[in-house]
């Protein structure tokens, strides 16, 4: 159980571009997404975390307007790139909490490499 | 605000042998959670082990063990009959109670050697 999903698993877009990726709990609901950023060969930097139905909550130094976050239902987590650029490539990796468990675990998806060319 | 560190970048251990790798933390809480995850070459984070920082007791899963000491801030893992398949990048994360946001140290790239 605490399955999450994760698409496109890899995608290239051309330099102005926006991409969508989504990130699905599929066997639970969840409380809470959280969305991540992974350089090569370094640790997972969190983005922001979203809640179902509310404006997500963006760590220091995220572009809100670059990396929209949509939180539709609490299965559904969306992650729009806007007017990408090759700095932006990096791979994003989503994770998702179960409501109600206290143990405070997140769930991981297995990530999507974004290639902006 | 709450740090973690692991000191260690890379470690090789022999296929067989016990390999522990180190995390340290930084907290005024009390009430925290702590995790390790493992992220082999997929790149699919996958959780190793977990925490609970009012357990005293330390947790264990099969070849897997912590040595969680909290008054020294200190959460090492502890892999006991190492296999190939434990090759990966670990790494340890930090959970405050209520907030279910986690913060991760830098990794420790394992390796095994056959």
């Amino acid at each position: 159980g605490a399955v999450v999903s994760q698409h496109p698993s890899w995608v290239i877009c051309k330099s102005g571009t926006s991409v969508k990726i989504e990130c699905r709990s599929l066997d639970f609901q969840a409380t809470t997404m959280f969305w991540y950023r992974q350089f090569p060969k370094q640790s997972l930097m969190l983005m922001a975390t979203s809640n179902e139905g509310s404006k997500a909550t963006y760590e220091q130094g995220v572009e809100k307007d670059k990396f929209l976050i949509n939180h539709a239902s609490l299965t559904l987590s969306t992650l729009t790139v806007t007017s990408a650029h090759p700095e932006d490539s990096s791979f994003y990796i989503c994770s998702a909490t179960l409501q109600d468990r206290p143990s405070y675990e997140q769930y991981f998806g297995p990530g999507t490499r974004l290639t902006v060319t | 605000a709450q740090t973690v560190t692991q000191s260690q970048p890379e470690m090789s251990v022999q296929e067989a042998e016990t390999v522990t790798l180190s995390c340290t933390y930084d907290t005024s809480e009390s009430d925290y959670y702590l995790f390790w995850y493992k992220q082999p070459p997929s790149r699919q984070m996958i959780l190793v082990i977990r925490q609970e920082a009012y357990k005293q007791q330390n947790a264990t899963e099969n070849r897997f063990s912590v040595n969680f000491q909290k008054a020294a801030k200190s959460f090492s893992l502890k892999i006991s009959d190492s296999q190939l398949g434990d090759a990966a990048m670990y790494f340890c994360a930090y959970s405050s109670s209520g907030t279910y946001k986690y913060i991760f140290g830098t990794g420790t790239r394992l390796k095994v050697l056959a």
